[in-house]
């Protein structure tokens, strides 16, 4: 089955412990991105790779790190946590067709809470 | 800068009623825009997408969106709400060939039996 697959899709923590979400998806997509929503903020993009070692900052990349070492895999990392870097956090992924990128399709999310 | 304004925090409709959500953006080129809607505790999945060509696009669910350029608009519409369409929708714009995304602050609907 197609999926974007995120882990852990919960997580409590204190404020400065390191922590990696990752991201994995089995579609051979090029395109990966990172979003956090907030209540009435929509999605916002933390940080997006167009392809294998290829990666951006998005719009709110303070606090968050990323690597895109195999085309399936794009953690995010959280190195030194902070409470407001508690959110509900989606990965995605597109394929590049005719030089475009497609629709997203979307992991379930992964709920952080930092204390 | 590219940005994304869905007007409507919150709507109502009956059930059976028709629906229309409204969706503005503001991009230097053609945009690629898309809506997408997310069940309570679910990701998000594509409802439906425009690229080019036919101002008018259909997508699944019976949801159908118009492009308007002129307006900087592509308002999502359907003739006749179900209750199963409760849930909260997004307007986006991209990712674009530079790999920004940007999504609208969503549009929360409640259907009334």
């Amino acid at each position: 089955e197609a999926q974007v697959t995120q882990n852990p899709r919960y997580l409590i923590t204190v404020t400065g412990k390191k922590l990696t979400v990752t991201c994995s998806q089995n579609m051979n997509h090029e395109y990966m991105s990172w979003y956090r929503q907030d209540p009435g903020l929509g999605l916002r993009q933390i940080y997006y790779s167009m392809n294998v070692e290829v990666t951006d900052k998005g719009d709110v990349p303070e606090g968050y790190k990323v690597s895109r070492k195999e085309k399936r895999n794009f953690p995010l990392i959280l190195e030194s946590p902070s409470p407001n870097q508690t959110s509900l956090y989606f990965c995605a992924s597109s394929p590049r067709g005719q030089g475009v990128n497609q629709p997203q399709h979307f992991g379930d999310g992964t709920r952080l809470s930092i204390l | 800068a590219q940005s994304v304004t869905q007007p409507d925090i919150h709507i109502t409709v009956s059930e059976g009623a028709s629906l229309e959500l409204r969706c503005n953006y503001s991009y230097g080129a053609t945009p690629y825009l898309f809506w997408y809607v997310q069940s309570p505790g679910q990701g998000l999945q594509l409802l439906l997408k425009y690229f080019s060509g036919d101002t008018l696009v259909q997508g699944i669910k019976g949801f159908e969106a118009e492009f308007k350029r002129s307006q900087s608009s592509f308002n999502l519409r359907k003739p006749s709400v179900h209750w199963s369409d409760a849930a909260e929708y997004f307007c986006a714009v991209g990712p674009t060939n530079a790999g920004k995304s940007t999504f609208g602050d969503g549009t929360t609907l409640t259907v009334k039996p």
